[in-house]
């Protein structure tokens, strides 16, 4: 019973080659996050989307967007990938307003992104 | 700002030994507090939680208490196993923090050797 998938689990772009990265959820959470994890360090969270509101961390860099056609997918392109984008891509979701004081984030399994 | 504040690793433990992570936390509200764990190559998945002081998050053999006089979230478990090598992240949600976000700690990288 997956609850956060992201497709493809691994991905090899070429320098410089567009690329999108998937998430989809069951879970029927308003809320969904795209991070960036590099060598096991914290993730870093990059956007999310609050219902169809889109929120911009103000250090993201403007080659990184998103896309959330509907409640249940959402997407992360990556207009022109540099060596320094190569890293772990985490997909989470969560729901608010808060129920019973449960904030918490479910995360995907991550998709490893190369780049060549 | 809120910020999560964890020992760093790695924590190398020898298999049934004793574990625990320090976990401080700066926070301007009322913050949830979570421990998630990524194994190699995998996402993170939430540990435990706790949403109020004094709280006990409990999972898999794994305990963390709410102090809120401390403003800590220390992890333990009694006994580990060579599964629980991982890398454990301490997190907190502060009540007015926008869509639920996350302010993690840096990580603690685990290893359990047989």
């Amino acid at each position: 019973d997956a609850m956060v998938i992201q497709n493809p689990r691994y991905q090899v772009t070429q320098f410089g080659k567009p690329v999108t990265l998937s998430c989809s959820q069951t879970l029927n959470h308003n809320v969904m996050y795209w991070y960036q994890q590099k060598s096991s360090q914290a993730p870093k969270l990059l956007f999310h989307y609050y219902d169809k509101d889109f929120n911009n961390e103000a250090d993201t860099p403007d080659n990184f967007q998103s896309r959330r056609p509907n409640t249940s997918f959402c997407f992360l392109d990556i207009r022109s990938p540099g060596l320094g984008d190569a890293a772990m891509y985490l997909c989470a979701t969560s729901r608010v307003p808060v129920e019973f004081g449960s904030r918490e984030q479910y995360f995907g399994p991550g998709t490893r992104l190369t780049v060549t | 700002g809120d910020s999560v504040t964890q020992m760093e690793g790695p924590v190398t433990l020898s298999e049934e030994a004793f574990l625990t992570i320090n976990c401080t936390y700066t926070a301007t509200g009322y913050p949830s507090l979570f421990w998630y764990v990524q194994y190699p190559g995998e996402g993170l998945q939430l540990l435990l939680k706790a949403t109020k002081a004094d709280d006990k998050g409990s999972n898999k053999g794994f305990e963390a208490t709410y102090r809120k006089e401390t403003t800590s979230f220390h992890l333990e478990k009694g006994s580990v196993q060579v599964s629980d090598s991982a890398v454990y992240f301490c997190a907190l949600s502060d009540r007015w923090a926008a869509g639920n976000k996350l302010t993690f700690g840096g990580g603690t990288r685990v290893l359990v050797k047989p």
